[in-house]
């Protein structure tokens, strides 16, 4: 079992919808990412929290608008999405943005927008 | 058996082999490398790191080798087990800020 939990694990949204999807960890870390996956591909970064500030935003668009209420939970707001950000969305933490330390990653949340 | 990424994105091991998962990072900058093992329907599990400054680290039934004169990466598996089938990725933290860029990925399948 992973330390990071995503919820929900599967999301079906019609692309007129609003939906959020959350992510929480209780591991201490002070740093949060969203990464996005498609099939068969690497995961690629789209947003870093650092001590609950966005601190990277890799030209996501802004049908994509995170969220970190607390440094345990990471939310990513989803709004009027094309069937092409259809994908794995995986949250992950680390210790600190500071220095070199793994990711954990939480099992994603595979999102299917119709 | 041996991958060389890309260019050979799944490897066919005999359960009980050794394995070896190559990768080659983009970035002569990158300071720390991380091996990921992600399999299906699960995000990516933390295998083994090592940083610049080092050229070998060793963990249980895994090896990770840097060669930063010719930017390859390497992960050795000993004695694989059908537990072992997953897609492995090679990362880099090619900036200051702790953000990890990925390799394209290597499917490793364990025949019994």
């Amino acid at each position: 079992d992973t330390e990071v939990t995503q919820t929900p694990k599967h999301l079906v949204m019609g692309m007129t919808n609003k939906k959020s999807l959350k992510c929480e960890q209780h591991m201490g870390h002070r740093a949060m990412y969203w990464y996005k996956q498609k099939a068969k591909k690497p995961p690629e970064l789209m947003f870093v929290y650092s001590y609950e500030k966005l601190s990277i935003n890799e030209s996501v668009p802004s049908r994509f608008s995170p969220e970190c209420p607390n440094s345990s939970l990471l939310n990513l707001h989803l709004h009027a999405l094309q069937p092409e950000d259809s994908a794995l969305y995986l949250c992950a933490s680390s210790q600190d943005q500071l220095g070199n330390s793994p990711l954990h990653f939480g099992n994603g949340t595979r999102l299917t927008v119709t | 058996g041996e991958s060389v990424g890309l260019h050979l994105p799944t490897l066919s091991v005999q359960e009980g082999d050794n394995s070896i998962i190559n990768c080659a990072y983009s970035n002569s900058a990158s300071d720390y490398f991380i091996w990921y093992k992600q399999e299906s329907g699960k995000g990516p599990q933390f295998i083994i790191d090592i940083r610049s400054n080092m050229d070998k680290r060793q963990g249980q039934r895994v090896t990770v080798l840097l060669n930063k004169t010719v930017k390859h990466l390497s992960l050795q598996i000993a004695a694989t087990q059908p537990g072992d089938s997953a897609v492995y990725f090679c990362a880099e933290n090619p900036h200051a800020g702790n953000m990890l860029t990925f390799g394209g990925g290597t499917r490793l399948m364990v025949k019994p």
